[in-house]
């Protein structure tokens, strides 16, 4: 079964401070692996998407990582802003069938 | 900047009413799609469309059916709304088919009562 398993679920970092976000997938044959960020009570926003040959993908303080061959990526949010509190979303397209497989999601809360 | 809207960002429905979801995107996209996001099962698709009154299937479609008679409109349409169905909706929309990097809108959080 194609998954898409996320860490952690949630969790709690002091603005200024860089977390690191997970996603581990199943998802084969690989086409491209999106990351997205979804605002309370709002819709997601693509911030970086990876095609295979990819390994890293930056969008401001946004950095993305992808090891197609261990099948996981992460996304690393450097000098965090209270802004960053959102969900975000790791979401991966099967080449055949162009089928698109979402993650559970990471809550992330920034504290001043 | 693509912008997709839904018509209602709440709404409250009782068991057994028929409901309307409209989506509207302005950015001339052939694709558009309809998610329902629920706590620890992430967004799954209840159907697309690739193009004006073509329609296809996703992973969760019962109880659901859709609408695209324009280009720009989508409309998702729960024909007996029942309590499993609340939910937030989100509606998308790319231009290039499941591969293109996909749009949303703001949701809709139904509840059904």
């Amino acid at each position: 079964k194609n998954q898409v398993e996320q860490s952690p679920q949630s969790l709690i970092i002091l603005e200024g401070k860089n977390c690191t976000l997970q996603c581990n997938y199943t998802v084969s044959p690989f086409s491209n692996l999106r990351w997205y960020k979804q605002d309370t009570g709002r819709g997601p926003v693509s911030l970086t998407i990876m095609t295979f040959s990819e390994n890293t993908k930056s969008n401001g303080r946004y950095t993305a990582t992808l090891d197609a061959d261990t099948k996981q990526s992460s996304l690393h949010i450097t000098a965090s802003q209270l802004s960053d509190s959102a969900s975000y979303i790791c979401v991966v397209v099967k080449a055949a069938g162009n089928k698109l497989t979402f993650g559970g999601g990471t809550r992330v809360l920034v504290k001043p | 900047d693509v912008k997709v809207t839904q018509s209602s960002r709440y709404l409250v429905k009782r068991t057994g009413e028929k409901v309307f979801l409209e989506c509207v995107q302005d950015m001339d996209h052939e694709n558009m799609f309809w998610y329902r996001q629920d706590p620890g099962l992430g967004l799954r698709l209840i159907y697309f469309s690739y193009d004006v009154k073509m329609k296809e299937k996703g992973d969760i479609p019962e109880g659901y059916s859709v609408s695209r008679e324009k280009k720009e409109r989508f409309s998702l349409i729960l024909e007996s709304a029942s309590t499993n169905q609340t939910s937030m909706y989100l509606c998308a929309s790319s231009l290039h088919a499941l591969i293109g990097e996909q749009f949303f809108g703001p949701g809709t959080r139904l509840t059904v009562l």
